[in-house]
């Protein structure tokens, strides 16, 4: 079946870069998405991309997608210590989604 | 818009008990999820509706049992609470077709016993 692998955890200093990073198994994947979750907080879209695309910018968020190697990325540009949070990526091809085991992204002063 | 809401926000269970976790979103969603969330391991589906008085089994639906009488509600039971169901309960929603964003609500935190 469907698998989606992440590292689970990643610690940078304020103001540099995240990077986190995500595999997937299902080729058909039409949607990838990123999601964050807070503490005592439900899951909350930050951005997606279309599988035949190639990068996507919005504001301090890149995503990129190499669809060749099934590997996608989400750089957080700037990082503050409101990014800390897990960090979801979730794959859609068919009816349902099927999400990473998350990584939890601390912001170190 | 109150998005998604979910009741209760936290329960006990003793083993063997029953309970009811209730979902209600207010967008006119066709499609709704429930998910478990244990540590390390992502989010597994548990059962999913594509529509008012549609169920259907997700990833790890053992255990569980759902409704969908109305639109905007979607119950999930648990008849024989096991411990092995301690986690973190996730309901979203979504519109349908691809491409479609998840709305997820707060979570209920079920500890049994």
């Amino acid at each position: 079946g469907e698998d989606v692998e992440q590292s689970l955890f990643l610690s940078v200093r304020e103001g540099d870069s995240s990077v986190i990073n995500c595999t997937y198994t299902d080729s058909s994947s039409t949607y990838l998405y990123w999601y964050k979750q807070e503490p005592g907080a439900g899951l909350q879209l930050l951005t997606y991309i279309f599988s035949n695309m190639d990068m996507k910018q919005d504001q301090r968020l890149t995503v990129l997608l190499n669809k060749k190697d099934k590997h996608l990325s989400l750089r957080i540009a700037d990082t503050q210590t409101g990014d800390s949070a897990i960090y979801f990526c979730a794959e859609k091809g068919g009816q349902n989604f099927v999400f990473g085991p998350g990584t939890r992204l601390s912001v170190l002063p | 818009n109150a998005g998604v809401t979910q009741t209760p926000k936290f329960r006990v269970l003793k083993t063997g008990q029953s309970m009811t976790l209730l979902c209600a979103q207010d967008m006119n969603h066709e499609y709704m999820y429930w998910y478990r969330q244990d540590p390390g391991m992502g989010l597994r589906l548990i059962h999913y509706s594509v529509g008012e008085g549609t169920t259907a089994k997700g990833e790890v639906p053992d255990g569980y049992n759902v409704s969908r009488l109305k639109k905007q509600n979607f119950l999930l039971g648990l008849e024989s609470a096991a411990p092995s169901q301690t986690s973190v309960y996730f309901c979203a929603s979504s519109y349908s077709g691809t491409g479609g964003e998840q709305y997820f609500g707060p979570g209920t935190r079920l500890t049994v016993t």
